[in-house]
């Protein structure tokens, strides 16, 4: 199965910076078939990007998805109060579909 | 909106059969349009995909717990279950239930519910 890892695990930054957050795999996945989620505790995880790139339906465009092959990265480009959360991301190009570890993005 | 529900015992003794359904509203399972997943969380540990069922009955399980998972449908009530048969320690965890598109990704969650294993 393909292992994704994320880094950092945790990234500390304050309102109004730049978040990248990045998802490497253990091989390539197909068709760039890489999801972004994120996740408040108590709440039900949000779809952010799917296709590496495309943005759900809602999902403001700060934030932004890039990448291919085996690696890929999420950008929140200015931080709303509202984003500090756990990211991860999913690939779904070779089953068993597999996420990451997550990203914890605090408050500095 | 679509919004998706957990239900289910919060604890469960080892060696047995977790039960857990899922109510879906804002969405007609029957139409057939999407999948229809559980995943779950260990405390402290990454999302594990267990697997999903089709209106039709059909599913897909991850190999790793394939031995121990089924899944059904009821469309008149539209809900789907996840039962996981021999239960240890190492099943305690978050599940939450989600729709999957036809590509693999997950557009709608459940907010989950916690089942711990234990004597």
């Amino acid at each position: 199965e393909i292992v994704l890892t994320q880094s950092p695990a945790t990234l500390s930054l304050s309102p109004g910076e730049r978040a990248t957050l990045s998802c490497g795999a253990s091989q390539n996945v197909r068709s760039s078939y890489v999801a972004w989620y994120q996740h408040k505790p108590g709440l039900a995880p949000r779809l952010l990007i799917y296709d590496a790139s495309d943005r759900a339906t809602g999902i403001p465009d700060r934030f932004s998805g890039s990448g291919s092959g085996a690696d890929f990265s999420l950008t929140i480009s200015r931080l709303e109060p509202e984003d500090f959360a756990v990211y991860y991301c999913q690939q779904y190009g070779d089953s068993p579909w597999t996420f990451g570890q997550g990203t914890k993005v605090e408050v500095k | 909106q679509v919004q998706l529900q957990e239900s289910g015992p919060g604890l469960v003794k080892p060696s047995q059969t977790l039960s857990l359904t899922c109510t879906v509203s804002g969405d007609s399972i029957r139409s057939g349009a999407f999948y229809w997943s559980w995943i779950r969380q260990p405390p402290g540990k990454g999302l594990e995909w267990i697997g999903y069922i089709y209106h039709s009955g059909s599913s897909d399980y991850n190999p790793s717990l394939k031995s121990r998972v089924s899944m059904s449908v009821d469309t008149s009530k539209n809900q789907f279950s996840l039962n996981l048969s021999s239960l240890t320690a190492a099943d305690t965890a978050v599940y939450f239930c989600a729709r999957e598109t036809t590509t693999g990704h997950f557009d709608f969650w459940g907010q989950g519910t916690l089942v711990t294993v234990s004597s």
